[in-house]
């Protein structure tokens, strides 16, 4: 079967670094992506991985381990515009295969 | 450049209607999918189209929902006739020929059935 799991919740402070978690069990695997998704928009982009290792892009920061199928969002500089949801989804040939999602609260 | 764009933004509809959904992908993207998200569960897979060919209908949920993609610009997806458990978000996603490349969603079309 397939399985994608996350946190369902977070809450962390304004400045500072939150770090969401996933872990899958799914029968294929092209890569990793991470999504965000404000309530009533669209899920947009933020970061893939394919390869093990640690991508950076600006304050957005993902990492892949596909032995122990596992990654990771890192958020630093936790901004109040960063209350959202946070989307992991396995890529299977373009489709993909989503977690829950983690609704993460930043506070003032 | 437009993005994903999908309508109607909002339906409500009584049980045994019919409903159309329509997405407008991004210009030039190959790939078209299909999700629907159920209150309190994950985005799930429905289908993939490959310009105006059905790639993986693996997630459509029963015959009563129908995707179309004609000239394999914007696509379709009908539900006749609705039911109350085909209540949820519908997401259309567009991408590129390289299955690699990230997805661009649309804003989805929230579905209430009554």
């Amino acid at each position: 079967g397939q399985n994608i799991d996350q946190p369902t919740e977070m809450t962390a402070t304004e400045g500072a670094i939150v770090q969401i978690n996933c872990t899958y069990q799914t029968s294929g695997f092209n890569g990793l992506f991470w999504y965000q998704q404000h309530a009533g928009e669209a899920p947009t982009f933020l970061s893939y991985n394919v390869l093990d290792g640690l991508e950076e892009k600006g304050r957005f920061s993902s990492f892949l381990s596909r032995s122990k199928g596992y990654s990771y969002l890192l958020l630093k500089e936790l901004q109040m515009k960063d209350s959202a949801s946070y989307l992991c989804a396995v890529n299977q040939g373009g489709k993909l295969i989503f977690g829950q999602g983690t609704e993460l609260s930043v506070k003032p | 450049e437009a993005g994903v764009t999908q309508f109607p933004s909002h339906s409500v509809i009584e049980k045994g209607q019919t409903v159309t959904l329509r997405c407008d992908p991004i210009s030039g993207h190959d790939n078209l999918y299909w999700y629907r998200r159920v209150m309190g569960k994950e985005i799930k897979f429905l289908l993939h189209f490959v310009k105006e060919s059905k790639q993986d209908e693996s997630g459509m949920p029963n015959n009563r929902f129908l995707a179309e993609r004609t000239g394999g610009t914007y696509s379709t997806l009908k539900v006749q006739p609705a039911e109350l458990e085909d209540s949820g978000v519908y997401f259309c996603a567009s991408s590129t020929r390289d299955s690699r490349t990230e997805a661009f969603f649309g804003q989805g079309t929230r579905l209430t059935v009554v």
